[in-house]
Formats: structure tokens, sequence, C-alpha cells
């Protein structure tokens, strides 16, 4: 089986920097995804990591170490529309997404 | 280019009636996954169709199924309606495998 741990909620400032963790166990790995959701809207991709490394993207980066079952989500500069949920998820397989319950981010002034 | 499109945008059943949802894929798109998402459990996959096979299952029970046409187009049925069952059921489609999923709006579904 598989299972996804992240914090359920995070506050951050304006303009500030905030790293949003992911932990998992799963019984086959291909890779991990992270999901961007407003509420009432649809989740939107952000990134997609495979191997073990920092993937940067804008302001968003990401990182991944499969060793030890670890990736986490940076955000840099952070604006008031980054207020979301952070969804991680892994891929052991196919299209077979195990999402965790994400990590809803308040950004305030 | 048209997104992932799912329609209705939302419904309100009764405990024992039967659903069925629809989506349509972003053009080119061979792959459609549906999710279930619930404030208590997070999304859960559902199922994956690809080329008008199902490719993969999550753990729901068999009054949850599938579909795919042809054309990609996916429906999703749920038969028998339990009030857990209210959820939003989201459709997501992709070019193929390990790719990134692009989703649909969902559909609130309200069992009553």
């Amino acid at each position: 089986g598989q299972n996804i741990d992240q914090p359920t909620e995070m506050t951050a400032t304006e303009g500030a920097i905030v790293q949003i963790n992911c932990t998992y166990q799963t019984s086959g790995f291909n890779g991990l995804f992270w999901y961007q959701q407003h509420a009432g809207e649809a989740p939107t991709f952000l990134s997609y990591n495979v191997l073990d490394g920092l993937e940067e993207k804008g302001r968003f980066s990401s990182f991944l170490s499969r060793s030890k079952g670890y990736s986490y989500l940076l955000l840099k500069e952070l604006q008031m529309k980054d207020s979301a949920s952070y969804l991680c998820a892994v891929t052991g397989g196919g299209n077979k997404l195990t999402f965790g319950t994400g990590t809803q981010l308040k950004v305030e002034l | 280019k048209a997104g992932v499109t799912q329609t209705p945008r939302y419904l309100i059943k009764t405990r024992g009636q039967q659903v069925t949802l629809s989506c349509s894929p972003i053009s080119g798109h061979r792959s459609v996954s549906w999710y279930q998402q619930t404030p208590g459990q997070g999304l859960q996959f559902l199922f994956e169709y690809f080329s008008e096979t199902q490719r993969n299952k999550g753990n729901f029970p068999g009054r949850f199924s599938g579909r795919q046409f042809s054309n990609s187009r996916s429906e999703m049925n749920v038969s028998t309606l339990e009030l857990g069952d209210s959820a939003l059921y989201l459709c997501a489609s992709s070019l193929g495998e390990r790719e990134k999923l692009f989703f649909g709006s969902g559909t609130q579904l309200s069992v009553l």
C-alpha cells in the first residue's frame, strides 16, 4: 500500500518563503507530483519529480529524496494568490496517483 | 485548446438511486482517470481508462463503474447510492503514463 503525510495547515507572510513537506511510504514508486488547488476549483499541476534533487520553476521549487521517502515544495516571494491547498501525490504505475490529504496554506499580509 | 469538461456541475440524488457522470478529456488525450474528493479522505483514485480499456482500479466497491468511448470521452456510474457517496468527483486526462494530469472542475454529488 501507499501512505502519504503532509501538514494539514500552514500560515506564512506575503513576500516570505514557505516549505511544505511530504513524506511517503510506498510499495512501488515511479514519481511524485505536486498540485495546487484553490477552493472550489480543480487541482492544477505544479511539478513532477522522478529523480533525486531539486527542480526549480519560477517561484516554485520541488525537491525529492527517494531513499528518504521525502519531498518538499518551496514557494518563494509569497503572494496572496498562493493561498490554496497543496497536494502531494505519488505514482506507482500508470496514472494511478495516491494523494496526501493536502496542506492548506494561508498567506497573510 | 479546451480543457477537461465535466457534466453536470452539481447533482442531488437520494439514497438507492443511481447516477452517471460524464467527462470529455482534452483533445488528443487518451487516458482518463476518475477521483473522489471528500474533506476527510482527500483525493482517492477510482479508476483509469486508456483506449477504452480499464488500466487501473482503486479500492472502491463494485457499485462504482466506468467506461470509455472510442472518442476518449468517459462516463462514471454509481449505483445504489449511499449517503457516504456525497463528494466531489474529479475527472483528469493526460497524454499517457506518468504525464501530468489535467483536472476538470468536477461534479459535486450530494446524496440525501
